[in-house]
């Protein structure tokens, strides 16, 4: 079993809908979750982090974690055609610096 | 912010030749910097840690004589694949730690990312 589990998609939704993208892990350690977009061809940038459980909200985006269930989500609100792109989860122990990365979603967005 | 230069953007070789792959801090110094791989619609996988002025530390499975990385000033990592075969062909990206107010949490920039073909 790995440690952390993404869904590798592909998504395809229609501009303007709600995205959720999700990823579970079995490391209860995890303390820090990240989100990263990657573009193709390129190297991901980071779009929101967590540390520990709760939600977190940043415009259209709003990233959630559910450490009891191990699973943690980013949703994104009002999609539009630039949001296509792979979406990365990474996670890490508190103090290690040693990111877990998820396969990524290849997310779609249709105009 | 941070920024994280990585170069070549791309670069194809020859079997049997060396391959290096720059990965520079522009505005801050980089004391850690770390170096991933990514075949297509997979995950990163790292494959080495680098500290300034140290020698790197290699994730298991990694040969340390094949991937060769220098990290010999706070803004600079190189990794040099050598003597490269076919099923090293792969997207390499390299990132740095950097010391944003996020800590951990943000406490990577990535560079660009350099696809490697060997033929």
């Amino acid at each position: 079993q790995k440690e952390v589990e993404q869904d590798p998609g592909p998504l395809s939704v229609p501009e303007g809908a709600i995205v959720s993208l999700n990823c579970t892990y079995s490391n209860s350690a995890f303390q820090y979750f990240m989100w990263y977009r990657q573009y193709s061809r390129k190297g991901p940038e980071l779009l929101m982090y967590t540390y520990s459980s709760g939600n977190k909200e940043d415009g259209r985006f709003t990233a959630q974690v559910d450490k009891s269930s191990k699973y943690i989500s980013l949703f994104i609100r009002d999609s539009q055609p630039s949001d296509s792109a792979t979406y990365l989860c990474a996670m890490s122990v508190s103090g290690t610096y040693k990111y877990i990365f998820g396969t990524g979603t290849r997310l779609k967005v249709l105009a | 912010g941070a920024v994280v230069s990585q170069h070549p953007s791309w670069v194809i070789c020859k079997s049997g030749t060396s391959v290096k792959i720059e990965c520079r801090s522009l505005d801050f110094q980089a004391t850690t910097m770390f170096w991933y791989r990514q075949f297509p619609k997979q995950s990163l996988m790292l494959m080495a840690t680098s500290n300034e002025g140290s020698k790197a530390t290699y994730e298991q499975g990694v040969e340390k004589d094949k991937f060769l990385i220098n990290h010999a000033s706070l803004t600079l990592s190189t990794l040099t694949v050598t003597s490269a075969h076919p099923e090293d062909s792969s997207f390499y990206i390299c990132s740095a730690r950097n010391s944003g107010p996020g800590g951990e949490g943000s406490g990577y920039t990535f560079g660009s990312g350099t696809r490697l073909t060997v033929v």
